[in-house]
């Protein structure tokens, strides 16, 4: 069965600070997507990115930068210079797609809640 | 922009109602998903349709149903409702599977059972 690990329930840091937020996920297949969402207090999840298990390239957008590692199953989330718009709950999600089609559920880790303070 | 609207940003009900829960998306997807949001549990898939009148159950579909007569309206049906089943609950809708595209959620409804 699959599963996501956000190890790190909240972090708390001050504006400007670098953040890491760490995720850990289980799978049997060889094909699978990793996902980033952010929860702003409004609730509304946002995408963030979406990456495939045959992907390894890091990504950077901004000041959002991710990195992928299938030797340790991770997938972590970098942001830069922090600010108190970050501030958010985050999770990270896997999916594996179904083969011929069909909807593929989501399972998501149980976030973290990021805390930037001013 | 995706749009995927639900019916209700907050609800009270009492214990033993039929409650429906609806969401509605404009950008023709093909899939379509309702989650529960819990402290400390995340998000968790309770039911999702892959087309019209086709249905899944997910990771907790106990104490739930599910309608999808028309591709843009997904309807999350609990038969009798509990006090174990407030909570917050998410829908979202995608692109058909196969490459697993991102989902794309309404804003929520927060169901509270009494």
């Amino acid at each position: 069965a699959q599963k996501v690990t956000q190890a790190q329930t909240e972090i708390s840091v001050v504006e400007k600070e670098d953040v890491t937020l760490d995720c850990v996920y289980e799978t049997r297949d060889t094909t699978y997507y990793l996902f980033w969402y952010k929860q702003p207090p409004s609730g509304e999840l946002v995408f963030l990115i979406r990456r495939n298990s045959f992907d390894e390239q890091n990504e950077i957008s901004g000041r959002y930068s991710w990195n992928f590692q299938k030797s340790t199953s991770s997938f972590n989330f970098t942001i830069t210079a922090s600010q108190v718009v970050d501030s958010a709950v985050y999770f990270c999600a896997l999916s594996e797609p179904h083969s011929g089609g069909g909807a593929d559920g989501l399972t998501f880790g149980k976030g973290t809640h990021l805390i930037i303070q001013p | 922009d995706v749009k995927v609207t639900q019916s209700s940003r907050y609800l009270v009900k009492r214990t033993g109602e039929k409650v429906f829960l609806e969401c509605v998306q404009d950008m023709d997807h093909e899939n379509m998903f309702w989650y529960r949001q819990d402290p400390g549990l995340g998000l968790r898939l309770i039911y999702f349709s892959y087309d019209v009148k086709m249905k899944e159950k997910g990771d907790i579909p106990e104490g739930y149903s599910v309608s999808r007569e028309k591709k843009e309206r997904f309807s999350l049906i609990l038969e009798s409702a509990s006090t174990n089943q407030t909570s917050m609950y998410l829908c979202a809708s995608s692109f058909p599977g196969g490459l697993s595209y991102e989902q794309y959620f309404g804003p929520g409804t927060r169901l509270t059972v009494t």
